[in-house]
Protein backbone atom coordinates (compact mmCIF):
# COMPACT_ATOMS: atom_id res chain seq x y z
CA UNK A 1 0.00 0.00 0.00
CA UNK A 2 1.41 3.61 -0.31
CA UNK A 3 0.09 4.73 2.66
CA UNK A 4 -1.64 7.87 3.59
CA UNK A 5 -1.99 10.14 0.38
CA UNK A 6 -2.84 13.50 1.04
CA UNK A 7 -2.96 16.33 -1.96
CA UNK A 8 -1.96 19.02 -2.15
CA UNK A 9 1.37 19.05 -0.68
CA UNK A 10 1.13 23.05 -0.69
CA UNK A 11 -1.30 25.13 -1.07
CA UNK A 12 -1.02 29.00 -0.80
CA UNK A 13 -4.64 30.81 -1.32
CA UNK A 14 -5.81 34.37 -0.69
CA UNK A 15 -7.22 35.28 2.85
CA UNK A 16 -11.24 34.74 1.57
CA UNK A 17 -10.89 31.89 -1.15
CA UNK A 18 -12.03 28.71 -0.38
CA UNK A 19 -9.74 25.90 0.29
CA UNK A 20 -10.16 21.93 -0.09
CA UNK A 21 -7.38 19.63 1.37
CA UNK A 22 -7.70 15.77 0.27
CA UNK A 23 -6.93 12.74 1.44
CA UNK A 24 -6.59 9.13 0.67
CA UNK A 25 -6.72 7.13 3.59
CA UNK A 26 -5.02 3.53 3.64
CA UNK A 27 -7.24 0.48 2.44
CA UNK A 28 -9.03 -1.15 4.60
CA UNK A 29 -8.62 1.25 7.52
CA UNK A 30 -11.63 1.84 8.78
CA UNK A 31 -11.13 5.43 10.66
CA UNK A 32 -9.58 8.28 9.48
CA UNK A 33 -8.27 10.96 11.11
CA UNK A 34 -7.88 15.42 10.20
CA UNK A 35 -4.81 16.92 12.72
CA UNK A 36 -3.31 20.41 11.89
CA UNK A 37 -0.27 21.04 13.25
CA UNK A 38 1.47 24.59 14.48
CA UNK A 39 4.21 25.47 16.19
CA UNK A 40 1.62 27.55 18.86
CA UNK A 41 -0.69 24.66 19.35
CA UNK A 42 0.92 21.87 17.91
CA UNK A 43 -0.82 18.61 16.88
CA UNK A 44 -4.45 19.10 17.42
CA UNK A 45 -7.17 16.88 16.48
CA UNK A 46 -10.11 18.56 14.35
CA UNK A 47 -12.34 15.52 13.70
CA UNK A 48 -12.47 11.53 12.77
CA UNK A 49 -14.55 9.49 10.78
CA UNK A 50 -15.32 5.60 11.43
CA UNK A 51 -17.17 3.83 8.42
CA UNK A 52 -17.45 7.46 6.22
CA UNK A 53 -19.85 8.61 9.52
CA UNK A 54 -18.39 11.70 11.59
CA UNK A 55 -17.79 10.55 15.17
CA UNK A 56 -15.93 14.09 16.90
CA UNK A 57 -16.11 17.26 15.33
CA UNK A 58 -15.31 19.40 18.94
CA UNK A 59 -11.66 20.17 17.61
CA UNK A 60 -13.34 21.57 14.60
CA UNK A 61 -12.06 25.71 15.24
CA UNK A 62 -14.98 27.15 13.34
CA UNK A 63 -17.89 26.88 11.40
CA UNK A 64 -15.77 27.80 8.30
CA UNK A 65 -13.97 24.28 8.43
CA UNK A 66 -15.90 21.56 7.06
CA UNK A 67 -14.91 17.84 6.74
CA UNK A 68 -16.69 14.86 4.67
CA UNK A 69 -15.98 11.43 3.97
CA UNK A 70 -18.67 10.44 0.54
CA UNK A 71 -16.34 7.00 0.50
CA UNK A 72 -14.04 5.15 1.98
CA UNK A 73 -11.43 6.14 0.07
CA UNK A 74 -11.46 9.88 0.28
CA UNK A 75 -12.47 12.89 2.34
CA UNK A 76 -11.90 16.49 1.96
CA UNK A 77 -11.27 18.86 4.93
CA UNK A 78 -12.67 22.46 3.49
CA UNK A 79 -11.99 25.81 4.47
CA UNK A 80 -14.50 28.85 3.67
CA UNK A 81 -13.14 31.49 3.77
CA UNK A 82 -9.81 31.12 4.52
CA UNK A 83 -7.72 33.18 6.78
CA UNK A 84 -4.27 33.68 7.60
CA UNK A 85 -4.94 32.57 10.95
CA UNK A 86 -5.71 28.84 9.80
CA UNK A 87 -2.05 28.70 7.83
CA UNK A 88 -0.31 25.60 9.38
CA UNK A 89 -0.03 21.83 8.04
CA UNK A 90 -2.58 19.62 8.08
CA UNK A 91 -2.64 15.66 8.20
CA UNK A 92 -4.61 13.38 7.63
CA UNK A 93 -4.36 9.94 9.46
CA UNK A 94 -6.07 6.27 8.90
CA UNK A 95 -6.04 3.13 10.80
CA UNK A 96 -7.67 -0.41 11.19
CA UNK A 97 -10.16 -0.95 13.65
CA UNK A 98 -8.03 -4.00 14.98
CA UNK A 99 -4.85 -2.09 15.54
CA UNK A 100 -4.55 1.65 17.10
CA UNK A 101 -1.50 2.84 15.80
CA UNK A 102 -2.12 5.67 13.41
CA UNK A 103 -0.44 6.32 10.23
CA UNK A 104 -0.12 9.50 9.04
CA UNK A 105 -0.06 10.80 5.32
CA UNK A 106 2.95 13.63 4.17
CA UNK A 107 0.69 16.52 5.93
CA UNK A 108 -0.46 19.83 3.39
CA UNK A 109 1.65 23.05 4.16
CA UNK A 110 -1.23 25.51 3.61
CA UNK A 111 0.11 29.10 3.63
CA UNK A 112 -3.49 31.98 3.54
CA UNK A 113 -1.87 35.43 2.38
CA UNK B 1 -10.02 18.37 29.18
CA UNK B 2 -7.19 15.31 28.74
CA UNK B 3 -3.45 16.65 28.30
CA UNK B 4 -0.53 15.54 27.85
CA UNK B 5 2.73 17.45 28.31
CA UNK B 6 5.83 16.64 26.82
CA UNK B 7 9.70 17.89 28.20
CA UNK B 8 12.13 18.32 27.04
CA UNK B 9 10.75 21.08 24.50
CA UNK B 10 14.73 20.78 23.05
CA UNK B 11 17.57 18.46 23.62
CA UNK B 12 20.83 18.02 22.37
CA UNK B 13 23.28 15.32 22.82
CA UNK B 14 26.48 14.01 21.44
CA UNK B 15 26.26 10.91 18.97
CA UNK B 16 26.75 7.98 20.92
CA UNK B 17 25.06 9.83 24.21
CA UNK B 18 21.56 8.65 25.23
CA UNK B 19 18.61 10.76 25.01
CA UNK B 20 15.97 10.86 27.65
CA UNK B 21 11.94 12.61 26.81
CA UNK B 22 9.68 12.72 29.31
CA UNK B 23 5.64 12.83 29.09
CA UNK B 24 2.44 12.59 31.65
CA UNK B 25 -0.81 12.14 30.85
CA UNK B 26 -3.82 13.39 32.54
CA UNK B 27 -6.90 10.79 31.55
CA UNK B 28 -6.37 7.96 33.74
CA UNK B 29 -8.63 5.51 31.38
CA UNK B 30 -5.47 6.27 28.55
CA UNK B 31 -4.43 2.64 28.08
CA UNK B 32 -1.98 2.95 24.65
CA UNK B 33 1.01 5.16 24.34
CA UNK B 34 2.77 5.64 21.28
CA UNK B 35 5.68 8.01 20.10
CA UNK B 36 6.14 9.24 17.07
CA UNK B 37 9.25 10.80 15.17
CA UNK B 38 8.68 13.82 12.58
CA UNK B 39 11.34 14.69 9.85
CA UNK B 40 11.41 17.88 8.67
CA UNK B 41 8.75 17.64 5.61
CA UNK B 42 7.22 14.78 6.51
CA UNK B 43 4.24 13.36 8.86
CA UNK B 44 5.05 11.90 12.21
CA UNK B 45 5.81 8.41 11.75
CA UNK B 46 5.32 5.62 14.57
CA UNK B 47 9.01 4.40 16.48
CA UNK B 48 7.42 2.87 19.47
CA UNK B 49 4.25 2.05 21.28
CA UNK B 50 3.78 0.34 24.51
CA UNK B 51 0.57 -0.75 26.13
CA UNK B 52 -1.17 0.17 29.65
CA UNK B 53 -0.72 -3.60 30.63
CA UNK B 54 3.46 -3.60 30.16
CA UNK B 55 5.62 -1.39 32.45
CA UNK B 56 8.67 -1.39 29.77
CA UNK B 57 9.32 -2.08 25.90
CA UNK B 58 12.65 -2.15 24.03
CA UNK B 59 13.27 -2.64 19.95
CA UNK B 60 16.67 -2.12 18.92
CA UNK B 61 18.27 1.31 20.58
CA UNK B 62 14.78 2.49 21.71
CA UNK B 63 12.76 2.19 24.85
CA UNK B 64 9.40 2.97 26.65
CA UNK B 65 8.82 2.79 29.83
CA UNK B 66 5.55 3.66 31.67
CA UNK B 67 4.34 4.39 35.29
CA UNK B 68 0.35 3.90 35.14
CA UNK B 69 0.17 4.86 38.93
CA UNK B 70 2.11 8.05 38.32
CA UNK B 71 0.76 8.71 34.54
CA UNK B 72 4.08 9.26 32.81
CA UNK B 73 6.47 7.37 30.17
CA UNK B 74 9.29 8.05 28.43
CA UNK B 75 11.24 7.51 25.63
CA UNK B 76 14.84 6.35 26.01
CA UNK B 77 17.21 6.30 22.79
CA UNK B 78 20.58 4.85 23.24
CA UNK B 79 23.81 5.18 21.40
CA UNK B 80 22.36 7.98 19.40
CA UNK B 81 23.13 8.67 15.69
CA UNK B 82 22.47 11.80 13.66
CA UNK B 83 19.71 10.43 11.63
CA UNK B 84 17.91 10.43 15.45
CA UNK B 85 18.08 13.94 14.75
CA UNK B 86 14.18 14.87 14.46
CA UNK B 87 10.97 16.19 16.47
CA UNK B 88 9.87 13.06 19.02
CA UNK B 89 5.96 13.31 19.37
CA UNK B 90 4.63 11.46 22.64
CA UNK B 91 1.28 10.43 22.70
CA UNK B 92 -1.93 8.86 24.87
CA UNK B 93 -4.92 7.53 23.21
CA UNK B 94 -8.96 9.27 24.43
CA UNK B 95 -9.53 6.89 27.32
CA UNK B 96 -9.35 3.20 26.12
CA UNK B 97 -10.91 3.65 22.97
CA UNK B 98 -9.50 1.07 20.35
CA UNK B 99 -9.90 3.99 17.69
CA UNK B 100 -6.20 5.15 17.19
CA UNK B 101 -7.49 8.71 18.43
CA UNK B 102 -4.65 10.42 20.32
CA UNK B 103 -3.53 13.32 22.43
CA UNK B 104 -0.36 14.90 21.13
CA UNK B 105 2.47 16.01 23.37
CA UNK B 106 3.96 19.49 22.11
CA UNK B 107 6.79 17.90 20.66
CA UNK B 108 11.03 17.76 21.49
CA UNK B 109 13.19 18.89 18.83
CA UNK B 110 16.12 16.22 19.66
CA UNK B 111 19.50 17.31 17.59
CA UNK B 112 22.70 14.88 17.86
CA UNK B 113 25.63 16.13 17.14
CA UNK B 114 28.64 13.85 15.23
Amino acid sequence: DAGVIQSPRHEVTEMGQEVTLRCKPISGHDYLFWYRQTMMRGLELLIYFNNNVPIDDSGMPEDRFSAKMPNASFSTLKIQPSEPRDSAVYFCASSHPLQTEAFFGQGTRLTVV
Amino acid sequence: GENVEQHPSTLSVQEGDSAVIKCTYSDSASNYFPWYKQELGKGPQLIIDIRSNVGEKKDQRIAVTLNKTAKHFSLHITETQPEDSAVYFCAASYGSSNTGKLIFGQGTTLQVKP
